[in-house]
């Protein structure tokens, strides 16, 4: 597509339980980044991929929290042992590189009951 | 550490008037800066940017913003307001060098009269 693309659009899980938020950036951008936007605490960088590797972590909140890329494009952010307190909307953007404009998908908007 | 504060959290203007959101950095040097548009369940929209030059920067929609050094602001402007601008604005800045790492303020609600 032409967009970065996040699934699912809508998780709900309890707590305690494992999830997995995908995000499939805009092709060809070799920079992908994770957000988290919460009322309290509003847009929070997470983790920010050149590639595949991840030269700036410093945002993940706590070591439940941990993400990768594979092949340069597909992004998946894992958030172990959920609490309520992770809830809030993920969201995922791209950049053709890590010195360009970032866009964004919708999000997903994760509710841990 | 850089910061972002927007210090107005909710705006009403009415359609046809102009518009002025604010935006005040604070950083060692002069940050990459950014204005982005939210509408409700979508992610962020890019409306324009500044890096370097030309302190004052056209953007999409019909915003333009103006980077004033001296005051530490990039603050967002609209001549005419239209009822679909209603939505949520966010400035962001970035390190010298590198787009990566945003830090974003808190947000402006727009709303639209008619």
């Amino acid at each position: 597509g032409a967009g970065v693309s996040q699934s699912p659009s809508n998780k709900v899980t309890e707590k305690g339980k494992d999830v997995e938020l995908r995000c499939d950036p805009i092709s060809g951008h070799t920079a992908l980044y994770w957000y988290r936007q919460s009322l309290g605490q509003g847009l929070e960088f997470l983790i920010y991929f050149q590639g595949n590797s991840a030269p700036d972590k410093s945002g993940l909140p706590s070591d439940r929290f941990s993400a990768e890329r594979t092949g340069g494009s597909v992004s998946t952010l894992t958030i172990q042992r959920t609490q309520q307190e992770d809830s809030a909307v993920y969201l995922c953007a791209s950049s053709l590189d890590g010195d360009q404009p970032q866009h964004f998908g919708d999000g997903t908007r994760l509710s841990i009951l | 550490a850089q910061s972002v504060t927007q210090p107005d959290i909710h705006i009403t203007v009415s359609e046809g008037a102009s518009l002025e959101l604010r935006c005040n950095y604070s950083y060692g040097a002069t940050p990459y800066l950014f204005w982005y548009v939210q509408s409700p369940g979508q992610g962020l929209q890019l409306l324009l940017k500044y890096f370097s030059g030309d302190t004052l920067v056209q953007g999409i929609k019909g915003f333009e913003a103006e980077f004033k050094r001296s005051q530490s602001s990039f603050n967002l402007r609209k001549p005419s307001v239209h009822w679909s601008d209603a939505a949520e604005y966010f400035c962001a800045v970035g390190a010298p060098g590198t787009a990566s790492k945003l830090t974003f303020g808190t947000g402006t609600r727009l709303q639209v009269t008619l």
